[in-house]
């Protein structure tokens, strides 16, 4: 099992563009969530999703748009990039059942928009 | 809506040394506890986790965590720190009435250890 893949590892960005995110995991998690990780600040939950077709907003969604077509895929697009989400993002995956079970966390996409 | 408070930034102990690291929550009924790790470069690693039963609950690393719900808190212990401890360590909680199903997280602690 490779886990949870993001790519790319780092991103560099112009204000206004566009760029996609990408999260993969090949355990067959039912839930995957994308979140934010800056100085400071912990971990901030941008979206979630707890199976295909289903997402939903999570603390920080603005600026962000997911989708979930499939189990092992979901991406998080930025349509127009702002310095503001210049951050760590982090996939995360868990499985169905006991609703905390153990969150399995990608290496993190380091992104800076300039 | 819940929340979590780690109260210190930054802590540095000699190896060997044993280790506390704080952790204080905000929620209406139990929650899910959890302690991560996170090494320098890399994703969170989950030490440990608490919902229900014994209030001290024992992880990896030789890590454990005590939930005491009179101070609303879940701490983080070891006996004998190790140079590669060293590594920042993110309190979670998680809240039971949502569909939700995601983390809290509080600001973190980073630990440095001195040889």
């Amino acid at each position: 099992n490779a886990g949870v893949t993001q790519t790319p590892k780092f991103q560099v960005l112009k204000t206004g563009q566009s760029m996609t995110l990408q999260c993969a995991q090949d355990m067959n998690h039912e839930y995957m969530s994308w979140y934010r990780q800056d100085p400071g600040m912990g971990l901030r939950l941008i979206h979630y999703s707890v199976g295909a077709g289903i997402t939903d907003q999570g603390e920080v969604p603005n600026g962000y748009n997911v989708s979930r077509s499939t189990t092992e895929d979901f991406p998080l697009r930025l349509l127009s990039a702002a310095p503001s989400q210049t951050s760590v993002y982090f996939c995360a995956s868990s499985p169905a059942g006991d609703p905390y079970n153990e969150q399995f966390f990608g290496p993190g996409t380091r992104l800076t928009v300039l | 809506a819940q929340s979590v408070t780690q109260p210190d930034i930054h802590i540095t102990v000699s190896e060997g040394a044993s280790l506390e690291l704080r952790c204080n929550y905000s929620y209406g009924a139990t929650p899910y506890l959890f302690w991560y790790v996170q090494s320098p470069g890399q994703g969170l690693q989950l030490l440990l986790k608490y919902f229900s039963g014994d209030t001290l609950v024992q992880g990896i690393k030789g890590f454990e965590a005590e939930f005491k719900r009179s101070q609303s808190s879940f701490n983080l212990r070891k006996p004998s720190v190790h140079w590669s401890d060293a590594a920042e360590y993110f309190c979670a909680v998680g809240a039971v009435d949502t569909g939700r199903r995601a983390l809290t997280f509080g600001s973190g602690t980073r630990l440095q250890v001195q040889p």
